[in-house]
């Protein structure tokens, strides 16, 4: 079955900076790709999401970057605000997300202002 | 728009008792998922539900039951209860005859087993 490894598992900036998450998939029927972002109390909330046949999606100051040969793929947060703290989780899933979703073990993000 | 509900919030079982949760998906939405979340760990599929029936299941053992009603909404059944299943357990919808793949997830109930 499908493996989802994430790094780092925790991570701090400073307000304004930039943070970057990374993971890595094991299966390569993996065609759907989304993040979540969990706030202490509260079920995971999707931020964004990227398809096998996008390299690269954006929207505002998060972006996500996939790399199919390397199946590696990326959420990177610009302009970090202390609203940005919390668990985020990189996900994969085959049959374009309407079945199993694979998530990885999570990165505690800590916004210094 | 009502969002994914679930109940109860929080529950306390004693080990070998039975549980069942409950979920009401996103107005719109068919398709129920449920997840196990362990503390400091990510979801991890435990089943999922379309038109009644039970589509694909994760790595959990028979203990774990479910359905779904005309309606959507859905319950997980948990049967023999072990210490092991002490975790946050969330539902998630999505809407395959709209083609909305985006799972939505609930706020969760947190189980806590003694």
């Amino acid at each position: 079955g499908e493996n989802v490894e994430q790094h780092p598992s925790t991570l701090s900036v400073q307000e304004g900076d930039s943070a970057v998450i990374k993971c890595t998939y094991s299966d390569s029927a993996s065609n759907y790709f989304p993040w979540y972002k969990q706030e202490l109390g509260k079920g995971p909330q999707l931020i964004i999401d990227i398809r096998s046949n996008v390299g690269e999606k954006k929207d505002q100051r998060i972006a996500v970057t996939l790399n199919k040969t390397a199946k590696h793929f990326s959420l990177h947060i610009t302009e970090t605000q202390p609203e940005d703290s919390a668990v985020y989780f990189c996900a994969a899933s085959s049959a374009g997300g309407y079945q199993k979703v694979t998530f990885g073990t999570g990165t505690k993000l800590q916004v210094i202002p | 728009d009502a969002g994914v509900t679930q109940s109860p919030t929080h529950l306390i079982k004693t080990r070998g008792q039975q549980v069942t949760l409950r979920c009401s998906p996103k107005s719109g939405h068919d398709t129920v998922s449920w997840y196990q979340q362990a503390l400091g760990q990510g979801p991890q599929f435990i089943f999922q539900y379309y038109e009644e029936e039970e589509r694909q299941r994760g790595n959990f053992p028979d203990r774990f039951s479910g359905h779904q009603f005309p309606n959507y909404s859905s319950e997980l059944n948990v049967n023999a209860l072990l210490l092991g299943d002490s975790a946050l357990y969330l539902c998630a919808s999505l809407s395959r005859r709209s083609g909305v793949y985006e799972q939505y997830f609930g706020p969760g109930t947190r189980l806590t087993v003694t």
